[in-house]
């Protein structure tokens, strides 16, 4: 089946640690997000990128960064520059159509120690 | 820009009721599509209904319909027969068409709970 895989489900940092989200999906989506969800809150877009070797900044890019090798990959680092990473992270593909929606992974969960 | 906005944080229905949860958008683009999603508890965002800014028509999927009226910038979400398995986060998000693959704009969401 298609659809997009995030891991872990879990996961804790420490203080001044940096730390990998994993995404990846095979459906073959030229695009990919990154999403931060906050209890209560909505999503806000903290990367997102078009094309391979291509990314852009989103709303709340400060304390993370992405990288787009592969087609297939989109993973973000929180890194310790990011003083509040506590929250839910949702990573997302599209197709090129603006009438399509975006398709979502299961999420990430970080917590600090 | 855009921007979503859904005014209500919460509200509550009686199973097999109908609900409408409300979503007022502001954009500059000329044609735009407005996406509806739903997260239960355990945190995915399952996609519902797509409304195009030049659809003639209501859209609707299954127990979904979407009230659209464009004059008003709303497209409030319309669930019928509610159940108890529709206890959830609904969140209406845009993004202009034509666009290629932008990212979409989201509300704060409504949570919605479904009493038996």
């Amino acid at each position: 089946d298609g659809g997009i895989t995030q891991s872990p489900k879990y996961l804790f940092r420490k203080e001044g640690q940096n730390v990998t989200l994993s995404c990846e999906q095979n459906l073959n989506h030229d695009a990919m997000y990154w999403y931060r969800q906050d209890p209560g809150q909505g999503l806000r877009l903290i990367y997102y990128s078009q094309i391979v070797n291509d990314f852009q900044k989103g709303d709340i890019a400060e304390g993370y960064s992405v990288s787009r090798e592969k087609k297939e990959s989109f993973p973000l680092t929180v890194t310790s520059a990011q003083k509040n990473p506590t929250a839910f992270y949702l990573c997302a593909s599209s197709d090129t159509d603006s009438n399509q929606p975006q398709h979502f992974g299961d999420g990430t969960r970080l917590s600090i120690l | 820009a855009q921007k979503i906005t859904q005014t209500q944080p919460g509200m509550f229905v009686q199973e097999k009721e109908a609900v409408t949860l409300d979503c007022t958008y502001d954009t500059s683009d000329p044609s735009y599509g407005l996406f509806w999603y739903k997260q239960p508890s355990s945190g995915e965002m399952i996609f519902l209904i797509y409304q195009g800014s030049y659809d003639q028509q209501n859209a609707t999927e299954g127990r979904y319909s979407l009230n659209f009226q464009k004059a008003r910038k709303s497209a409030n979400l319309v669930i019928s027969a509610s159940q108890l398995g529709d206890s959830a986060m609904y969140f209406c998000a845009m993004r202009a068409l034509n666009s290629g693959n932008t990212p979409l704009v989201f509300g704060k969401g409504t949570r919605l709970s479904v009493i038996a």
